[in-house]
């Protein structure tokens, strides 16, 4: 059973299109999160939910949403595709909020933007 | 604020040999855990080993443990018994007793096993 998952594994789309990108986690955690990975590998954090309430916003452009309709599910839409937004971006969920629990990833979802 | 610097970006070991991966962390949080993740070519992010700012004795995960020297504010990785199937990027992060658990992450640095 896979315990973070994310629908699509691979998105391509022109610049201007709106997506979405879907998570899903089966452990029963608390906690998710939005990660970026950028063509350098760089990992930065974009949001986190906890009890599907907004914890962590990160300096992000507002065409992206998150949006967590249960404590299982953590969406991220973006509006208005730029070419800057291709990346690798992972979804990730711990048991709690803080420095204690680690994170457990989902296989990511490479967005590319042409 | 959290910072995480890995210096090596790449790093060559013989097969059965153990390597050293090394990490230095930088934070106001009296409180912190530190975190090491695998990143093989397949692309997904395994977590391999955590470290509590307060543990006493270093964390061990069958091939892997963390030389947590608090003092110098280092958290470097080691795996012994090196496998094949470790050459994979390998990411240190950090997350501050007061950040909701967010991950800082390093720079990464690209382990490659050889037979």
């Amino acid at each position: 059973d896979t315990a973070v998952s994310q629908t699509p594994k691979y998105l391509v789309t022109q610049m201007g299109n709106d997506k979405s990108i879907k998570c899903e986690q089966n452990l029963g955690h608390d906690t998710m999160y939005w990660y970026k990975q950028d063509s350098k590998k760089f990992l930065k954090i974009m949001f986190s939910y906890n009890n599907k309430e907004l914890i962590i916003n990160e300096t992000v452009p507002n065409r992206f949403s998150p949006k967590s309709p249960d404590k299982a599910h953590l969406n991220l839409h973006i509006n208005s595709l730029e070419l800057g937004d291709s990346a690798v971006y992972f979804c990730a969920s711990s048991p709690g909020v803080g420095a204690v629990y680690e994170q457990y990833f989902g296989p990511g979802t490479r967005l590319t933007v042409t | 604020a959290q910072k995480i610097t890995q210096t090596q970006p790449g790093m060559f070991v013989q097969e059965k040999e153990a390597v050293t991966l090394d990490c230095t962390y930088d934070t106001s949080d009296q409180s912190y855990g530190l975190f090491w993740y695998k990143q093989p070519s397949s692309g997904e992010m395994i977590f391999l080993i955590y470290q509590g700012s307060y543990d006493e004795q270093n964390a061990t995960e069958g091939r892997y443990s963390l030389n947590f020297q608090k003092a110098r504010k280092s958290a470097n990785l080691v795996i012994s018994a090196s496998q094949l199937g470790d050459s994979a990027m390998y990411f240190c992060a950090n997350a501050g007793g007061t950040s909701y658990g967010k991950l800082t992450f390093g720079q990464g640095t690209i382990l490659t096993v050889h037979p």
